[in-house]
């Protein structure tokens, strides 16, 4: 079955513009979560959602950035007036609701800040 | 001190040996442990899910939890040139629904045919 798509998987952006990246997660996962992965780091929890809501967001760096998932499961992640700090890999990834259940991850939007 | 501690490597083997990865962590709230496989311009990819103390195995891969000593690791017997990949460890807590887990650096492994 499919897995959890994430797109653009390559973007480049200059200093101070919007991107909005999408992830598209494993039908029937309720829950989503956004990670960001630098290079030679492990991923770091960005935000969490348990169907429509943001159960948790203490992982957002700051007010730039904000997600959304407004039917349940597309999300999309979104970054105001980019930083090259933020240039990153974009991770997402879906679970069956609940105890600690394991994620599956999609391969990562590549963000690129010039 | 981060939550999680992993050596980062790179670690490089040759084929057929044993590989022993290690993760350190502190948070004593930690119940459910995990590894992940990551391949260049890949995403995590799940290996092992373990809940509290003791091992699971897994085919070529068993994974030890010892809480006493905040202590996990995976092991690799008979590796393969196709096991080189970035091995993370992953960990979350006990509370009641999910909670994000914290992962480590990652170790970076290389099997050499």
């Amino acid at each position: 079955g499919a897995g959890v798509s994430q797109t653009p998987s390559n973007k480049v952006t200059e200093k101070g513009k919007y991107v909005e990246l999408r992830c598209d997660p494993i039908s029937g996962h309720t829950a989503l979560y956004w990670y960001r992965q630098s290079l030679g780091q492990g991923p770091e929890f960005l935000i969490y959602f348990q169907g429509t809501g943001a159960a948790d967001d203490s992982g957002l760096p700051n007010d730039r950035f904000f997600a959304v998932r407004p039917e349940g499961s597309v999300s999309t992640l979104k970054i105001q007036r980019t930083e090259r700090g933020d240039s990153a890999v974009y991770l997402c990834a879906s679970s069956v609701a609940g105890n600690n259940s394991p994620l599956h991850f999609g391969n990562g939007t590549r963000l690129t800040v010039t | 001190q981060k939550e999680v501690e992993q050596d980062p490597g790179p670690l490089s083997v040759p084929e057929g040996a044993i590989v022993s990865l290690n993760c350190t962590y502190s948070n004593s709230a930690f119940q459910y442990f995990m590894w992940y496989r990551q391949y260049s311009r890949k995403g995590p990819e799940l290996l092992m899910y373990t809940y509290s103390s003791g091992n699971k195995e897994d085919g070529r891969f068993t994974a030890q939890v010892d809480k006493s000593s905040k202590y996990i690791s995976l092991f690799i017997r008979d590796s393969q040139p196709s096991d080189s990949a970035t091995y993370l460890c992953a960990m979350s807590g006990r509370n009641s629904g999910n909670t994000p887990l914290v992962f480590g650096k990652g170790t970076r492994l290389s099997v050499i045919a």
